[in-house]
């Protein structure tokens, strides 16, 4: 079965950096990736959706790219903000068909720092 | 307000008391999920529904189960609760069978088993 891997449980940066979080994959290649942002003791809430024949998406100060090659999802916030400190969590399917059970990284913490 | 809403919030029971979590939505989604998250294992999916009466095993189902009997509730039964099902549950939901569409969260129950 599919495994989800976040390389980093902690990433630190300076306020105004690029942060930029791993997401790796095991096995086949998902037909999607997702991004979450988890607050401490709330629920995740849904960033981007990128696709198995998209290289990159963009949404305002975020980017992930998705590179089949290196079976890796990168995300990508820049200027990034204090404010912009949560737990990043990327989702995928468990196996590469419809109606399957979902998988989540164990998630990157990232602390933006002023 | 578009949400997906648990209760309760905060529960402390004791080993063996039947307990029972409700989730609802109120966007019409068909498929509902549930998850619990605990320290360096993340989350992991429980159940989750495709739609009305279909139910299917997530990662970690053992000791729970669920009812679909309405589109908007998915409540979670814990016929027989042990101490290792102290955790942070999360219910979710999202527009039809594409696993593409973004999941929406609940706040999530803290569960502690005496």
């Amino acid at each position: 079965s599919q495994k989800i891997e976040q390389n980093s449980e902690a990433l630190n940066i300076q306020e105004g950096k690029t942060a930029t979080l791993t997401c790796n994959y095991t096995n086949y290649s998902p037909a999607y990736l997702q991004w979450y942002r988890q607050d401490p003791g709330r629920g995740p809430v849904f960033l981007l959706l990128i696709r198995e024949n998209e290289k990159e998406k963009r949404k305002e100060r975020l980017k992930v790219t998705f590179d089949t090659t290196l079976k890796q999802s990168l995300f990508h916030i820049t200027a990034s903000q204090p404010a912009d400190s949560a737990t990043y969590l990327c989702l995928t399917s468990g196996a590469n068909q419809a109606g399957t059970a979902l998988i989540f990284g164990k998630g990157t913490t990232l602390s933006v720092s002023s | 307000e578009a949400q997906v809403t648990q209760n309760p919030r905060y529960l402390i029971t004791v080993t063996g008391k039947k307990l029972t979590v409700t989730c609802s939505q109120n966007m019409n989604h068909e498929y509902m999920s549930w998850y619990r998250q605990d320290p360096g294992l993340g989350l992991r999916q429980i159940y989750y529904s495709m739609n009305v009466e279909v139910t299917d095993k997530g990662d970690v189902p053992e000791g729970y189960k669920v009812s679909r009997k309405e589109k908007r509730n998915f409540p979670l039964i814990l016929e027989s609760p042990s101490p290792n099902q102290t955790s942070l549950y999360f219910c979710a939901s999202r527009q039809g069978r594409g696993a593409y569409n973004e999941q929406f969260f609940g706040p999530g129950t803290r569960l502690t088993v005496l």
